[in-house]
């Protein structure tokens, strides 16, 4: 069964620090894997997805992620947070775009001056 | 429309009572989703549809959860006899239910969210 970790429940950063959101993923065959952020009392905004090739995925607010295939990892980073990205990040993984989607249970990220 | 939309927004209902949401999808896309989002449960899916038939109903929690979509577009999801453990974001999505794109797996393969219901039982 597909399952997705994201072992952060909680991040606190500094306005103008790096950021790394790890997900972790279990899955049977090449995954299709997404990013969305939720901001409070919001649905969820897609910022990257991965199907195939450049294993580096670029997104919008200036995220990116990585697929680590030994590691079945895909964690996002952002090299410089504002105070505008706190929310909650959910990471989720899928076989295609047009299927039910496994979410993990999302990191909340916290934006200090 | 220009996205996904869903009503009522909020709904307060007490328990035992009926209850409908509604999910309208960006027009033209074939595939809809429910998910519902809980507090200690995160996300879990609960049904899709592909045009107006519903291949996956797998993640429905009990036989008071039903849904439906009517002419390839609007779906609706209803709770019979709702309980207090049914309180929670009910959220809708919609994909183009096609492959590709500029790009592969591009715009096309993916899943557009509404803003969601919150339902609260009391």
């Amino acid at each position: 069964a597909q399952s997705v970790t994201q072992p952060d429940i909680h991040i606190t950063v500094s306005e103008g620090a790096s950021l790394e959101l790890r997900c972790n993923y279990s899955y049977g065959a090449t995954p299709y894997l997404f990013w969305y952020v939720q901001s409070p009392g919001q649905g969820l905004q897609l910022l990257l997805k991965y199907f195939s090739g450049d294993t580096l995925v670029q997104g919008i607010k200036g995220f990116e992620a990585e697929f680590k295939r030994s590691q079945s990892s895909f964690n996002l980073r952002k090299p410089s947070v504002h105070w505008s990205d706190a929310a909650e990040y959910f990471c989720a993984v899928g076989y295609s775009g047009n299927t039910p989607l496994v979410f993990g249970k999302g990191t909340r990220l916290s934006v200090i001056a | 429309g220009a996205g996904v939309s869903q009503s009522p927004s909020n709904k307060v209902t007490e328990k035992g009572k009926d209850v409908e949401l509604r999910c309208d999808p960006i027009s033209g896309h074939t595939a809809l989703y429910w998910y519902r989002q809980s507090l200690g449960q995160g996300l879990e899916f609960l049904i899709y549809f592909q045009g107006n038939s519903a291949p996956d109903k797998s993640g429905l929690p009990s036989d008071r959860f039903s849904a439906e979509r009517t002419g390839g577009s609007v779906s609706t999801l209803t709770i019979q006899r709702t309980q207090q453990e049914d309180s929670a974001v009910y959220l809708c999505a919609s994909s183009s239910g096609k492959r590709g794109g500029s790009l592969f797996g591009g715009v096309k393969e993916t899943q557009y969210f509404g803003p969601g219901t919150r339902l609260l039982v009391l």
